[in-house]
């Protein structure tokens, strides 16, 4: 159990169309974290919230994607107007106790994009 | 240009053996080293982490040494199991490196521990 709970766990859409993606933090986080994954790849940051504030935004993070933190708790990652390239594992990650950020992440939500 | 490098995609040990994993970093200002391991169609799981002020970090069978001048670190696992098989991941962070926090991986070495 790594405290974040991520929906859908799989995606098949077609190009072109509008996703969305959820992440639930079990317990209450300051900070939440989105990465993505594409084969062969590491994960790699896409954006940051502290509370209901987006911090930071990665260069990976086109205009068609869009990530919102209402009050502060459950997360939103939306991609519109879905590319073949958007094809990846999407996660979500909470930092631990310590001041520094060893993240624990999702389960992921994979996305086809066909 | 990777910051975070793991130049072994993948790496193939007997059961009860050692595994030694390999990671280099170039940004200097990284200050924190972690591995994670992934199993297909699953997020990372968070193995251990190293802070640049220590060079050895140990827990149970996993222990993670950090040589700061070489600017490499790498993690050993010994017995080898063959539940160990996975994707090992480094990442790093620092204030500049990776900033408030966030994470830069490394492409990760696919680990095959046979029986």
């Amino acid at each position: 159990d790594t405290g974040v709970s991520q929906n859908p766990r799989h995606k098949i859409t077609k190009r072109g169309q509008n996703v969305t993606f959820r992440c639930d933090p079990i317990s209450e986080h300051n900070r939440l974290y989105w990465y993505r994954q594409t084969l062969g790849q590491g994960p790699e940051f896409l954006t940051y919230f502290q509370n209901e504030a987006q911090l930071e935004k990665s260069r990976l993070l086109s205009d068609r994607f869009s990530a919102e933190r209402p009050k502060g708790s459950f997360s939103t990652l939306e991609i519109q107007r879905t590319e073949q390239g958007d094809s990846a594992m999407y996660l979500c990650a909470t930092p631990g106790r310590g001041m520094h950020t060893e993240a624990f992440f999702g389960q992921g939500t994979r996305l086809t994009v066909v | 240009d990777q910051q975070v490098k793991q130049n072994s995609p993948s790496l193939s040990v007997q059961e009860g053996r050692i595994s030694i994993l390999n990671c280099d970093y170039t940004n200097s200002m990284f200050d924190y080293f972690l591995w994670y391991k992934k199993y297909p169609a699953e997020g990372p799981t968070f193995l251990i982490s190293i802070s640049s002020i220590k060079d050895k970090n140990e827990d149970g069978r996993f222990t993670v040494f950090l040589n700061k001048s070489a600017k490499h670190l790498s993690l050993h696992i010994v017995p080898s199991q063959p539940g160990d098989s996975a994707v090992y991941f480094c990442a790093a962070s620092g204030r500049y490196g990776g900033s408030q926090g966030n994470l830069i991986f490394g492409k990760g070495t696919k680990l095959s521990v046979k029986p």
